[in-house]
């Protein structure tokens, strides 16, 4: 498996309140992305990140915002959390990025509750 | 973003039936479709990527096919176990998108022993 935790792995929280959730990689792998698992809708990007300080937006990227200061370490910001932004997110990376050829790992996922 | 279908949305089969299901998405700009595994409360795992119109991949009783003129894959499981049970997404890669993938919604497979 690949090396990759998430935390916390459950959250629950307040609709208003800042929320930021993990990713830790051990693969020193250059890409690291954001999914939210919603139903009917599999897995929808977020964010993602091809380096250290760089970012991009994915498809479902408003409410978000992301933050990469070292190559193992991706940080998902909910500046005011809504209740439409319950969900799990995963954390994913890959190696080489670039192109689709590139497989995907994912982590454990976290499953963040806003009341 | 891609408009990624996958049919059926879930299927129920009793243990040693054989199945398959489908990942239409759009032809044009086509780069590489990757094949996922989800269990319930783990992490998805990936299963194949194909690339080539006509490739077909294997793994233990599980395979697929690709078809990237028309825009589909086919995914079958050979005699399904109860284990095969989990959600299978599908996800394809444009090639002006760089290394985004859009996941479809995934076809549910429950295998009844």
């Amino acid at each position: 498996d690949a090396g990759i935790t998430q935390s916390p792995r459950h959250k629950v929280t307040e609709t208003g309140t800042p929320v930021t959730l993990r990713c830790h990689q051990t693969e020193n792998h250059r890409y690291m992305y954001w999914y939210r698992q919603d139903p009917g809708h599999g897995l929808r990007l977020i964010h993602y990140s091809y380096g250290v300080k760089d970012t991009d937006k994915g498809e479902v990227s408003d409410g978000y915002s992301v933050s990469r200061s070292k190559t193992e370490d991706f940080l998902l910001t909910l500046e005011s959390a809504t209740s439409s932004q319950t969900s799990v997110y995963f954390c994913a990376i890959s190696e080489r990025g670039g192109t689709a050829l590139d497989t995907q790992y994912f982590g454990p996922g976290t499953r963040l509750t806003v009341l | 973003i891609l408009n990624v279908e996958q049919s059926p949305q879930s299927l129920h089969v009793q243990e040693g039936d054989s199945t398959n299901f489908t990942c239409s998405f759009p032809s044009s700009n086509f780069y590489a479709l990757h094949w996922y595994r989800w269990e319930t409360a783990k992490s998805p795992e990936a299963l194949f990527v194909m690339t080539l119109n006509g490739d077909e991949k294997k793994k233990g009783r599980i395979s697929a096919t690709l078809n990237t003129k028309e825009g589909y894959s086919y995914l079958y499981i050979k005699g399904s176990q109860p284990e095969d049970s989990a959600t299978y997404l599908c996800a394809p890669g444009d090639a002006n998108a760089g290394n985004m993938l859009t996941f479809g919604g995934g076809t549910r497979l429950m295998v009844k022993p």
